[in-house]
């Protein structure tokens, strides 16, 4: 069966300190990836999705960026985060052709 | 363009009551539609989806929802509540759009049970 994990599951940053939230899938292959924010009372928002290896599409121009280095990693990243980053961030995957999205367990980011 | 509208985002009810979550889409093509539950503090997960079979879909932990064409909506019901069905539910929306499936959620409806 397939799994997803996503690491740290907390994370206390300072402003101006760079991030890295990691993200992997088990048990398929050539997953689509995506990384959602949610914020408090205001739903869940499409930062980034993947559809293979180094394909990211950015659906929010901001401070972050997101990589696919292999298949079934995908990377969240910051140069310098700003106090409006913190949030629940959540990776998911879903089949290549697949229209049905899986959550990992999230991650908690305040910035400080 | 696809979009999808929680009708409260609160909804409140005493354990063993009908449980009634509503959520409308609006979808250009034949849409796929979810409910998530999330937990405090976890991600979401996946309670049932409808992807054009039968209209009646049944879910995990006595949840089912109907799709209606006609209403555009896909409610989500539960006849006797627990207290542990309390939590952030949210409606999805999926359609073929550039050969992907990208979903739009809803914003999302808290259920308290009231014991």
């Amino acid at each position: 069966s397939q799994t997803i994990h996503q690491w740290p599951a907390t994370l206390v940053q300072p402003v101006g300190s760079p991030l890295s939230l990691e993200c992997t899938v088990e048990g398929t292959s050539n997953p689509n990836l995506y990384w959602y924010r949610q914020a408090a009372g205001r739903g869940l928002q499409l930062l980034f999705y993947s559809v293979g290896i180094g394909q990211i599409s950015s659906e929010v121009p901001q401070n972050l960026s997101a990589s696919r280095p292999q298949d079934r990693q995908f990377i969240l990243s910051s140069k310098k985060l700003l106090l409006s980053d913190s949030g629940f961030y959540l990776c998911a995957w879903s089949g290549s052709l697949g229209n049905t999205i899986y959550f990992g367990e999230g991650s908690w980011l305040t910035v400080v | 363009a696809q979009s999808v509208t929680q009708l409260g985002s609160h909804v409140s009810v005493s354990e063993g009551a009908l449980v009634l979550l509503r959520c409308n889409y609006s979808s250009s093509v034949p849409p796929y539609l979810f409910w998530y539950v999330q937990y405090p503090n976890q991600g979401l997960q996946l309670l049932l989806k409808y992807t054009s079979a039968a209209t009646l879909v049944k879910g995990i932990n006595g949840f089912e929802a109907e799709f209606k064409k006609s209403e555009t909506s896909f409610h989500l019901t539960k006849p006797s509540a627990h207290m542990s069905d309390a939590a952030e539910y949210f409606c999805a929306v999926s359609s073929a759009s550039g050969g992907s499936y990208i979903p739009t959620f809803g914003r999302g409806t808290s259920l308290i049970v009231h014991p």
